[in-house]
């Protein structure tokens, strides 16, 4: 399958900074990437897509002014948390759109996370 | 309703048991199903796509029904290995690209 790297894999902080987590697709080009946060035991739940070249689509609830998406590569989309809390603690998942042709469906393909630990 | 629904379980079965998951999705619109597995602590990986006309990948076979609007994922001879949660998707497909999950079940598979 494709591969998408994140970076950092973890990171902790203190309140009030800011964060930058990296998304990379490997060895394919991503029109869309996709933000996902997962609190323990929870399902993951889609923050915002990302479309290269424009601005990212933000899911209802989730603060565009806090968590902002940048995506000004075909293999590169960041995340950038705001002023950080400790209830911005969390698991957060990038996925690529990887694009087939012909009768195969599109799929995702997940990076390995960035877990968030905000004192 | 949630978009997608499945059963979290836990599913608790002994190795070589068959095992058997359901999802329900609720957009009839939904073009594209597919499993993944999720293990703790770890991104979600694709295990398999769900076509109409169910498909098989060695231990696991997927089958979706259009007309009740779910999809299933059976598990053969389990293995230790396969203890993780399984996530249904739904996905409107490509153009409306809005991927679904569903919450998850959690497998646990015992000696």
């Amino acid at each position: 399958g494709a591969v998408v790297s994140q970076h950092p894999s973890r990171v902790i902080c203190k309140s009030g900074t800011s964060v930058k987590i990296e998304c990379r697709s490997l060895d394919f080009q991503a029109t869309t990437m996709f933000w996902y946060r997962q609190f323990p035991k929870k399902s993951l739940m889609l923050m915002a897509t990302s479309n290269e070249g424009s601005k990212a689509t933000y899911e209802q609830g989730v603060e565009k002014d806090k968590f902002l998406i940048n995506h000004a590569s075909l293999t590169l989309s960041t995340l950038t948390v705001t002023s950080a809390h400790p209830e911005d603690s969390s698991f957060y998942i990038c996925s690529a759109r990887f694009a087939t042709t012909g009768n195969k469906v599109d799929t995702q393909y997940f990076g390995p996370g960035t877990r968030l630990t905000v004192l | 309703r949630k978009e997608v629904e499945q059963d979290p379980g836990p599913f608790n079965v002994p190795e070589g048991a068959t095992v058997a998951f359901n999802c329900t999705y609720s957009n009839s619109a939904s073009q594209s199903f597919f499993w993944y597995r999720q293990d703790c602590r770890k991104e979600p990986k694709l295990l398999m796509s769900v076509y109409s006309s169910g498909n098989e990948d060695g231990r696991f076979t997927a089958q979706l029904n259009r007309a009740s609007q779910y999809i299933s994922l059976l598990i053969r001879d389990s293995k230790l290995s396969d203890s993780a949660t399984y996530l249904c998707v739904a996905s409107p497909g490509a153009g409306g690209f809005k991927t679904i999950f569903g919450a998850g079940t959690r497998l646990f598979v015992k000696a």
